[in-house]
């Protein structure tokens, strides 16, 4: 039972135009919501958090959305760079208290291909 | 900066084989945890520990254990190594309370094949 799901495992943008990266969950529960990014043989590596309480969450050239009514939550990079080039995971967990606290369930990662 | 640490970047080993994989963070976290990511299937976690001999499994333990004597060292255990056990193993750490705002920290993984 997938739930958070990436259902795009690639996309391809050229070098200054803007890339979306979408994810849906579906458990509820989830409170928070993470981006990772990952180049080959490296560990993922922290991008961009959002809470439940917002919508929004910006920082420099990452704006992640979050629609709690969807179960739905997007990454925006703008401009893109070909140093973007990678693979993104986004990640949700839940409150403290619940079943899922502490821990991360990642989606299946989403291949961008930023083209110069 | 936090540091974690997966003691081999690349290992082969046989069926049957009992394999250890070592993880070392440096910065104190409560939180350890042990992921493998497989293409298609993003990062499925197998085990994690909240704390010093604490451990919960994760969504695919069958077929591993996990050892954390100490807080900075969590060991990923195969018993028996198979072939559908190859992949990319990561570990990670996090505080308890700042992992939803920082998230964790990962090593930078260790590719596993098993012949």
């Amino acid at each position: 039972d997938q739930q958070v799901k990436q259902n795009s495992p690639s996309l391809s943008v050229q070098e200054g135009r803007i890339s979306i990266l979408n994810c849906d969950y579906t458990n509820s529960m989830f409170d928070y919501f993470l981006w990772y990014k990952k180049y080959p043989a490296e560990g993922p590596t922290f991008l961009i958090s959002i809470s439940s309480i917002k919508d929004k969450n910006e920082d420099g050239r990452f704006t992640v959305f979050l629609n709690k009514s969807a179960k739905h939550l997007s990454l925006h990079i703008v401009p893109s760079q070909p140093g973007d080039s990678a693979v993104y995971f986004c990640a949700a967990s839940a409150k403290p208290g619940s079943s899922n606290t502490g821990k991360l369930i990642f989606g299946q990662g989403t291949t961008l291909q930023v083209k110069p | 900066d936090v540091k974690v640490t997966q003691s081999s970047r690349y290992l082969v080993k046989r069926t049957g084989e009992k394999v250890f994989l070592e993880c070392v963070q440096d910065m104190d976290h409560e939180n350890m945890f042990w992921y493998r990511q497989d293409p298609g299937l993003g990062l499925r976690l197998i085990y994690f520990s909240y704390d010093v001999k604490m451990k919960e499994k994760g969504d695919i333990p069958e077929g591993y254990s996990v050892s954390r004597e100490k807080k900075e060292r969590f060991s990923l255990i195969l018993e028996s190594a198979s072939t559908n056990q190859t992949s990319m193993y990561l570990c990670a750490s996090s505080l308890l309370w700042d992992m939803w705002v920082y998230g964790y920290t990962f090593g930078s993984g260790t590719r596993l094949t098993v012949v």
